[in-house]
């Protein structure tokens, strides 16, 4: 399985926003759902939302509706989460994830929520 | 959401024990459910999928049963590099993770 490669660390003020990045690292999403996953210090892992690259559908959990965007970018093959409003308890490794199947197609697009190909992690600090 | 009870939240086996995680669902989750391995510093690794399957390429001593509510996950001779968080999380909806089971050795 190919991993994906994500953004740098990010430091960040309250209120503002974090867009964090998320590349396969020799190959394409295609229709594989991405999804993100986030881990606060101590904490467990938090499913925050995903998309098919290759329909562009967006789906999020209801926590994070409203704050999050997730979109993905088909010509460079890139996905990308967007958290804005951003809380000191928004301190996380955030994780971009690949499902383990791909996503059906524009009509009738699945995501099986399995995520079998992961990235490295993107620590973003939201400091004063 | 879906709620996952995940215990128990940590235990300290020996090398070659028997190690058993157990993982309970709000609802009937079907078969809907992954188990994850997580160690710190690294990226979560999918062990599980669909309650019972064995990912690609992670040792046969994992394994995982259950349906419904009610799952659980074995490690049949636990070594030392199974020391980790082991996380369950179910896709009968939206993801939810169960709590986390860190397991060290005695």
């Amino acid at each position: 399985q190919v991993p994906l490669v994500q953004s740098g660390a990010e430091l960040k003020k309250p209120g503002s926003s974090v867009k964090v990045s998320c590349k396969p690292s020799g190959d394409t999403f295609s229709n594989y759902p991405v999804y993100w996953v986030r881990q606060a210090p101590g904490q467990g892992l938090e499913w925050m939302g995903g998309i098919i690259p290759g329909f562009g559908i967006p789906i999020y959990a209801q926590k994070f509706q409203g704050r999050v965007t997730i979109t993905a970018d088909k010509s460079t093959s890139t996905a990308y989460m967007e958290l804005s409003s951003l809380k000191f308890e928004d301190t996380a490794v955030y994780y971009c994830a690949r499902d383990r199947r791909d996503g059906g197609n524009y009509y009738t697009p699945y995501y099986h929520f399995t995520m079998a190909v992961w990235g490295q992690g993107t620590t973003v600090t939201v400091s004063s | 959401d879906i709620q996952m009870t995940q215990s128990p939240s940590s235990l300290s086996a020996s090398v070659g024990d028997r190690v058993t995680i157990t993982c309970q669902a709000s609802l009937d989750i079907n078969n809907y459910l992954n188990w994850y391995q997580h160690k710190p510093g690294r990226a979560p690794k999918l062990l599980i999928y669909d309650a019972i399957n064995l990912e690609t390429g992670v040792p046969s001593r994992f394994s995982g049963s259950g349906s419904g509510t009610d799952f659980t996950f074995t490690i049949s001779s636990l070594q030392p590099e199974d020391i980790a968080t082991y996380y369950c999380q179910q896709y009968d909806n939206l993801p939810t993770f169960g709590g986390g089971t860190k397991v060290e050795i005695k």
